[in-house]
């Protein structure tokens, strides 16, 4: 079957840097997205990869590794409004997103 | 960028009513939009990708004649809750994709729909 595994929720500290992990199983891959979710309002594309390596948008990072079916989230210089949920979804062969539950990131001053 | 939007963003309603949610692209064409519902503290649950112009599909588990989906044209695609009950009351949200894009969605603002 196909599933997306990230961590339920995670807290860092107003400065630092966070990974948020994402591993996936899909039937075919055409493409990984990370979406960040506020409470109560719709999601915010951050990142899409499909080939191996890190991107890399200002404090913002995303990397893939398509033979581990693997990606992170890299949130650097963490402000207090990076707190909201962050949405790892996956494309299979279909082109269908497949959603992980999402990563609700608790950021403390 | 493209912008996707919903309306209403809130709506209130008595059991047994029916509530119609719109959803529009501004600035581009979708021939295809997706509908999703999310309860609190939960992900996104995709309920029906709408082809302009043809039937939606529905995802397994997902009542097709409760929640009525017409795509009437590229830049309109609407649900409707039909008899809707407490337990429908959650946040649906539409998304639409570009043509020949990487797949990037778009999303609308989100509709909370409170069944009373």
């Amino acid at each position: 079957g196909q599933n997306i595994d990230q961590p339920t929720e995670m807290t860092a500290t107003e400065g630092a840097i966070v990974q948020i992990n994402c591993t996936y199983q899909t039937s075919g891959f055409n493409g990984l997205f990370w979406y960040q979710q506020h409470a109560g309002e719709a999601p915010t594309f951050l990142s899409y990869n499909v080939l191996d390596g890190l991107e890399e948008k200002g404090r913002f990072s995303s990397f893939l590794s398509r033979s581990k079916g693997y990606s992170y989230l890299l949130l650097k210089e963490l402000q207090m409004k990076d707190s909201a949920s962050y949405l790892c979804a996956a494309m299979d062969s279909n082109y269908q997103l497949i959603w992980g539950a999402g990563t609700k990131l608790i950021i403390k001053p | 960028g493209a912008v996707v939007s919903q309306h209403p963003s809130w709506v209130i309603c008595k059991s047994g009513t029916s509530v119609k949610i719109e959803c529009r692209s501004l600035d581009f064409q979708a021939t295809t939009m997706f509908w999703y519902r999310q309860f609190p503290k939960q992900s996104l649950m995709l309920m029906a990708t709408s082809n302009e112009g043809s039937k939606a599909t529905y995802e397994q588990g997902v009542e097709k004649d409760k929640f009525l989906i017409n795509h009437a044209s590229l830049t309109l695609s609407t649900l409707t809750v039909t008899s809707a009950h407490p337990e429908d009351s959650s946040f649906y949200i539409c998304s639409a994709k570009l043509a020949g894009d990487t797949g990037e969605l778009f999303f609308g603002e989100g509709s909370r729909l409170t069944v009373l």
